[in-house]
């Protein structure tokens, strides 16, 4: 049972135009999402989060846009460079139960490869 | 900057052979997770600690795998007998359930043959 779900394997953006990235949860009791970004040979690094309060988070270039209705989020990246190129995992927990076996507990997605071309 | 190690960075071995594959967690930081990469699922969740207790391990082998942090500093994955299907790159990784983000280790790329 895939809770989070990136239904892009892939994505080829050209340089300085928006990186569009997806992904859907099916489990109610998430409530805090994060991104992700991984180089080859190196492990994942922290990007950026949203808490389930909110409805937009930014950071620089990045923002991540949570619609919790359709429960879906999605990574901007503006305008996107060629360092972007990797693979980058969305990822959700439930902070609400805290003490629980479930709580901090972190569910990835399969991973999209983002390339952006000179 | 504070790091998550995990050694060895690559590890070769034959079918039947024991594997343990061990992390250092950040120092403070309460929960420890153990990742595997593989190209169809993803990043898969084997085990999770809290406090060096162990939480959920229900992604993992049981007849084969098993987790451990005999301290604070120390989580091991060991893998008895090792198969060609566990070829994958094992990420450990902590931090605090309230904090930003976890850290990753580079992980261990492990190779049955």
């Amino acid at each position: 049972d895939q809770q989070v779900k990136q239904n892009s394997p892939s994505l080829s953006v050209q340089e300085g135009r928006i990186s569009i990235l997806n992904c859907d949860y099916t489990n109610s009791m998430f409530d805090y999402f994060l991104w992700y970004k991984k180089y080859p040979a190196e492990g994942p690094t922290f990007l950026i989060s949203i808490s389930s309060i909110k409805d937009k988070n930014e950071d620089g270039r990045f923002t991540v846009f949570l619609n919790k209705s359709a429960k879906h989020l999605s990574l901007h990246i503006v305008p996107s460079q060629p360092g972007d190129s990797a693979v980058y995992f969305c990822a959700a927990t439930a902070r609400g139960n805290a003490g629980g076996t479930s709580y901090g507990k972190l569910t990835f997605g399969q991973g999209t490869i983002l390339t952006v071309h000179p | 900057d504070a790091r998550v190690t995990q050694t060895p960075r690559h590890k070769v071995t034959e079918m039947g052979q024991e594997v343990t594959m061990r992390c250092q967690p950040i120092l403070g930081h309460n929960t420890v997770f153990w990742y595997r990469q593989t190209m169809m699922q993803g990043l898969e969740l084997l085990a999770y600690f809290r406090n060096r207790a162990p939480l959920d391990d229900s992604g993992m082998p049981k007849d084969r795998f098993s987790a451990e942090m005999p301290d604070a500093t120390l989580a091991t994955l060991k893998i008895q007998p090792s198969e060609p299907r566990d070829s994958a790159v094992y990420f450990c990784a902590s931090g605090s359930p309230t904090g930003a983000g976890y850290t990753f280790g580079s992980g261990t790329r492990l190779t049955v043959v």
